[in-house]
């Protein structure tokens, strides 16, 4: 595809849910990265890959957070036991090589609600 | 720790004036990033700049290293140009991006 993926586009949980969020990015890119958004806010870092290797997960809140990018392409993001502070737009991003110097590609985001 | 911050938060203007938003950050960084929210959440990467100038069209970004100073500034607005604008640094040796909470603009016909 032309740009960066995601889905779902909205997903909304029970409390206690699982939840299971992808990432399409632009075909060749090197660098992956998610975001969490909340309400009137900046993105917030949560982690980074360089390919299939998770280089920094600082940013995840929680043990709660897992996420992956087995193949160095497809990434998820998987949430678990989710809370109503989870409830935010997930973005993930996607640059060439290495991000620090180089744009980065957003996608339209994932918006969870967790009820 | 790098922090951003962004001023104004909120900035109401006419169509046609020139509008300049700021950002300021607390580190050395790589590059400095603006990008562009739109209502429902679609983000565009607008300009990633480590020194001086770039322009595009109607926008122009400014980077001044020595006051770890960054300007956005819009020429002839319009209200398409309505949206949330964001900056963000990258620290040298570390690739994650650190955002500012964002300008939000209204341009009013």
């Amino acid at each position: 595809g032309a740009g960066v993926s995601q889905s779902p586009r909205y997903k909304v949980a029970k409390r206690g849910q699982d939840v299971a969020l992808r990432c399409d990015p632009i075909s060749g890119h090197v660098s992956l990265f998610w975001y969490q958004q909340a309400l009137g806010q900046g993105p917030e870092f949560l982690t980074y890959f360089q390919n299939e290797a998770q280089l920094d997960k600082s940013g995840l809140p929680s043990d709660r957070f897992f996420a992956e990018r087995p193949e160095g392409s497809v990434s998820t993001l998987k949430i678990q036991r989710t809370q109503q502070e989870d409830s935010a737009v997930y973005l993930c991003a996607s640059s060439l090589f290495v991000a620090g110097g180089d744009t980065q590609y957003f996608g339209p985001g994932t918006r969870l609600t967790v009820l | 720790k790098n922090e951003v911050e962004q001023s104004p938060q909120n900035l109401t203007a006419q169509e046609g004036e020139f509008i300049t938003i700021n950002c300021s950050y607390s580190v050395g960084i790589s590059a400095l990033h603006w990008l562009q929210q739109h209502p429902g959440g679609g983000i565009v990467s607008l300009f990633m700049l480590s020194s001086g100038k770039k322009k595009h069209g109607r926008l122009i970004a400014t980077i001044n290293i020595q006051e770890k100073h960054s300007s956005l500034h819009i020429t002839a607005s319009h209200p398409r140009d309505s949206a949330v604008y964001i900056c963000g640094s990258g620290s040298f040796g570390n690739e994650k991006l650190t955002f500012g909470t964002g300008t939000r603009l209204t341009i009013i016909p």
